[in-house]
């Protein structure tokens, strides 16, 4: 069946540290994938989304490519904030009626 | 800008109670869900609801759950007896449908959350 894998966090960072957090999905047919994020005491909220292969989105400076060659879908930022302390979710979409997250990334930022 | 509205914002309840937790999505989208969250990890897909009737649903949507549209605006969530592990955040969410026909962006639109304490 179709699922996301999300590295565990929690991911302690630096202000102004390079970011990385790791996805990969497992589907059929072609999805479109996601990324959501979720600030303390608020609901989820889309940072960015990538409908078809090599396609980048971007979004307040975070970004992802739809890699289909390694089936991943990547969360970048070049430079953290506090701000962006955050549970970052992956997800994925296949044209149906569910959208499927991953177990979520806690990111913690320091200044 | 639209938003999806969920009340409460939190509820405790006794074991054995009934819940029913109310959502008003956007208003021109279509497609209508409820995930939950347990302990703020990992958003668990319950129910999908389209055209006034569940598309899809998942193994935790077992007989205590059920979800109405009673009228053109509110979502409503009954869980008719709780347990001690329905204690969650639930989340309501909605979508659009997109120029290109039935199936749109993906794109969900979440609620801000109603916790739920069942003691």
């Amino acid at each position: 069946g179709n699922s996301v894998t999300q590295m565990e966090g929690p991911v302690t960072l630096s202000e102004e540290a390079f970011l990385t957090i790791n996805c990969t999905y497992t589907a059929t047919g072609y999805p479109s994938l996601f990324w959501y994020v979720q600030y303390p005491g608020e609901g989820l909220q889309l940072l960015l989304k990538a409908t078809k292969a090599d396609d980048k989105g971007s979004n307040k400076g975070f970004e992802a490519t739809y890699r289909k060659e390694t089936t991943s879908f990547h969360l970048e930022k070049g430079s953290v904030q506090v701000s962006d302390s955050a549970v970052y979710f992956c997800a994925l979409w296949t044209g149906g009626f569910k959208t499927i997250f991953g177990a979520g990334t806690r990111l913690f930022v320091k200044a | 800008e639209p938003e999806v509205t969920q009340t409460p914002s939190h509820q405790v309840t006794q074991m054995g109670q009934e819940v029913i937790l109310r959502c008003v999505p956007i208003s021109n989208h279509l497609y209508f869900y409820w995930y939950r969250q347990i302990l703020g990890q990992k958003v668990e897909f319950l129910v999908s609801f389209y055209n006034n009737e569940i598309s899809e649903k998942s193994e935790i949507f077992d007989d205590q759950f059920s979800v109405e549209r009673p009228d053109g605006s509110n979502f409503t969530l009954k869980i008719r007896s709780t347990k001690l592990e329905d204690s969650a955040m639930y989340f309501c969410a909605s979508r659009p449908t997109g120029t290109s026909g039935i199936s749109g962006t993906g794109e969900l639109f979440f609620g801000e959350g109603s916790r739920l304490t069942v003691l």
